[in-house]
């Protein structure tokens, strides 16, 4: 079964450019979670959709931060403007319908300069 | 307010010995789940081992395995004859069980960093 997967793994940008970050969750996972993760703290939760509906983004910045999930499948999180705390790892999540585990994606690290 | 604590930033262990790492969680909620997750120096989140609250039977996988106290709220993990891989970050997470609910938010603790060493 292969697992949730992102690109890019990497990305340097300078502050107030823009970035997106794909995912694509394990096959028949309804539930895909967006975490920011900053060097030494646990992750963050961004976003959480249920299938192609939004859970939960009480935490996600709405102002500079937008996240979809069109189909239900495949996700994107964007940044516009970036700013230099925006530098993190932003990982990627998905779990089946009614399961309690969540099985990560690589992460991708963001350098923002 | 639910929290996770995990009161040891950082440990260490020699390889091939045994290392228990702690943790401790405060919730009013009946029904959860408490993982560990393993994060290496490449960031990728990896699941160690998962308990359910109802379930008295304390979990185990292979090397791992965890001292569930429900009464106390500790969640211990224990791995046994440490490997140079093992060496990462430990993260404890716990997730309220609303019964029918959509809404499964795991709440982390810090981690604890733990070196194996040779």
């Amino acid at each position: 079964e292969a697992g949730v997967a992102q690109s890019p793994r990497y990305k340097i940008i300078e502050k107030r450019q823009s970035v997106a970050f794909w995912c694509n969750p394990i096959s028949g996972h309804a539930t895909l979670y967006w975490y920011q993760q900053i060097l030494g703290q646990g992750p963050k939760l961004l976003i959480q959709f249920q299938n192609n509906g939004v859970v939960d983004d009480s935490q996600l910045p709405k102002d500079r931060f937008s996240a979809e999930r069109l189909k239900g499948v495949d996700s994107t999180l964007k940044i516009q403007p970036a700013k230099l705390e925006d530098s993190a790892v932003y990982l990627c999540a998905s779990s089946p319908q009614g399961a309690g585990e969540q099985y990560f994606g690589p992460g991708t690290r963001l350098t923002v300069t | 307010a639910q929290t996770v604590t995990q009161s040891q930033p950082e440990m260490s262990v020699q390889e091939a010995e045994t290392v228990t790492l702690s943790c401790t969680y405060d919730t009013s909620e009946n029904n959860y789940y408490l993982f560990w997750y393993k994060q290496p120096p490449s960031r990728q989140m990896i699941l160690v081992i998962r308990q359910e609250a109802y379930k008295q039977q304390n979990a185990t996988e292979n090397r791992f395995s965890v001292n569930f106290q429900k009464a106390a709220k500790s969640f211990s993990l224990k791995i046994s004859d440490s490997q140079l891989g093992d060496t990462a970050m430990y993260f404890c997470a716990f997730m309220p069980y609303p019964w029918g609910g959509n809404n499964r938010k795991l709440i982390w603790g810090l981690g604890t960093s733990l070196a194996v060493n040779p």
